[in-house]
């Protein structure tokens, strides 16, 4: 079964903290796997990518195969990261799969 | 990249009435789709709108209480049909040109009572 599981659905660091967001995912194939995020009444964007394996916004996010992980991490965090992050997997017919999301906030 | 625009922004209905969501994109794309997201929860994919075809629904929707209409490459609608309080909902349309990426569009909330 394909599925995308983000543990925490809150995470409260402080300003300058480093930060992980957890997101394991279950998939049979080589999968495609996002991060989107939606800030405060914005619409929900992409992120990054796993393919494009660049950093956008300080944020980086490795594929781990071995552990079905595609993590998303910031060494240092800052108040305008507070968002809610969204782990997102792309399987069969282009179909994506989100997850429950992990609502981020930055505290001063 | 794509921009997506979505009307009516926010409705509020009286249950067992219909109501159809418009979303526009700004170029041609290959893939449209339209989510629902609840209160506090995640997206759940309604179904994948198909140009010229009918809609490709998921598990739990059905084409008489969620039809949807791709007349073209850049325009869809879909309507929620004799609805409940339980359609309350933000309704999300996306597109993607093929490359796995999702564009979203506002997204339309949805208050039945």
């Amino acid at each position: 079964a394909q599925r995308v599981t983000q543990p925490e659905k809150l995470l409260s660091v402080f300003k300058g903290a480093p930060v992980e967001l957890k997101c394991n995912y279950s998939y049979s194939g080589s999968p495609e796997l996002f991060w989107y995020v939606q800030y405060s009444r914005q619409r929900l964007q992409l992120l990054l990518r796993h393919i494009s394996r660049e950093s956008i916004k300080g944020f980086t996010a490795d594929l781990n195969k071995g552990e079905t992980s595609f993590h998303l991490k910031k060494p240092f965090a800052q108040e305008e990261d507070s968002a809610m992050y969204y782990c997102a997997l792309v399987g069969q017919g282009f179909k994506t799969i989100f997850g429950a999301g992990t609502r981020l906030f930055v505290k001063a | 990249s794509a921009v997506i625009s979505q009307k009516p922004s926010r409705d509020i209905c009286q249950r067992g009435t219909s109501l159809t969501i418009q979303c526009q994109v700004d170029s041609q794309v290959t893939m449209m789709f339209w989510y629902r997201q609840q209160p506090g929860q995640s997206l759940t994919l309604i179904a994948t709108a198909n140009q010229g075809s009918e809609a490709t629904y998921e598990s739990g929707f059905v084409i008489d209480k969620f039809p949807i209409s791709r007349p073209n490459l850049t325009f869809s609608t879909l309507t929620v049909s004799n609805m409940s309080p339980e359609d309350s909902s933000i309704y999300l349309c996306s597109a993607s040109d093929g490359s796995y990426e999702q564009y979203f569009g506002p997204g339309t909330r949805l208050t039945v009572t």
